[in-house]
């Protein structure tokens, strides 16, 4: 059982590049999350989504887009990368409902912008 | 908004208890967490308390929830070298859209 996995786990890109970063999860989870985790600010929600076709920002979305085409899949993109957005990011999901919803981590990107 | 909130660093000796505290604002909040990250490694569940309860127990680990004053506590009993790592609090309600709001996360460091 894979649980969540991200790819890539390290990439470096020029500044004004762009790349799209996969998060896939074999849980079934309706509730996925892109957060960046910086030192000193601590985990920062990009946006999330509550179900295939649907996606919301959460507290720093801008500079980045999310798809949410399948169930199983939730993709962060940068357009136009920003040296700011030298991050590690982090993927997660969760089941909904009126259940306990333990979020479910990926094992990070490390995405340096030079 | 819901809000979540804890201090960013903790220091603790070896052998001591350590106390992580959050608070959060969020007053309908149904079930509240600890998660804990190892160097190079994404967040685990390690403990939670649905919001009826003030305590739950297990093994070296107290989780205190005061619902009046909405404050969650941690507390690491003989604090060990493995215990270093950073421990992020979080929410979710079930009467909002179900999202987990995280703190920022304690650095917790032992000290020899």
């Amino acid at each position: 059982n894979a649980g969540v996995t991200q790819t890539p786990k390290f990439r470096v890109l020029k500044t004004g590049q762009s790349m799209t970063l996969l998060c896939a999860q074999d849980m079934n989870h309706e509730y996925m999350y892109w957060y960046r985790q910086d030192p000193g600010m601590g985990l920062r929600l990009i946006h999330y989504s509550v179900g295939e076709g649907t996606t919301a920002k959460g507290e720093v979305p801008d500079g980045y887009n999310v798809s949410r085409l399948k169930k199983q899949n939730f993709l962060l993109g940068l357009e136009s990368a920003a040296p700011s957005q030298t991050s590690v990011y982090f993927c997660a999901s969760s089941y909904a409902g009126t259940q306990n919803t333990e979020a479910f981590f990926g094992q990070g990107t490390r995405l340096t912008v030079v | 908004g819901e809000d979540v909130e804890q201090s960013l660093f903790l220091s603790v000796r070896e052998g001591d208890s350590s106390v992580i505290n959050c608070t959060y604002t969020d007053s309908s909040s149904t079930y509240l967490y600890w998660y804990k990250q190892e160097p190079g490694a994404g967040l685990q569940l390690l403990t939670y308390i649905f919001s009826n309860m003030d305590m739950k127990q297990d093994q070296r680990l107290t989780v205190l929830l005061n619902k009046k004053d909405k404050h969650l506590s941690l507390r690491i009993a003989d604090t060990q070298t493995g215990d270093s790592a950073i421990y992020f609090c979080a929410e979710t309600d079930h009467h909002r859209d179900d999202k987990i709001i995280f703190g920022k996360g304690t650095r917790l460091h032992i000290l020899p």
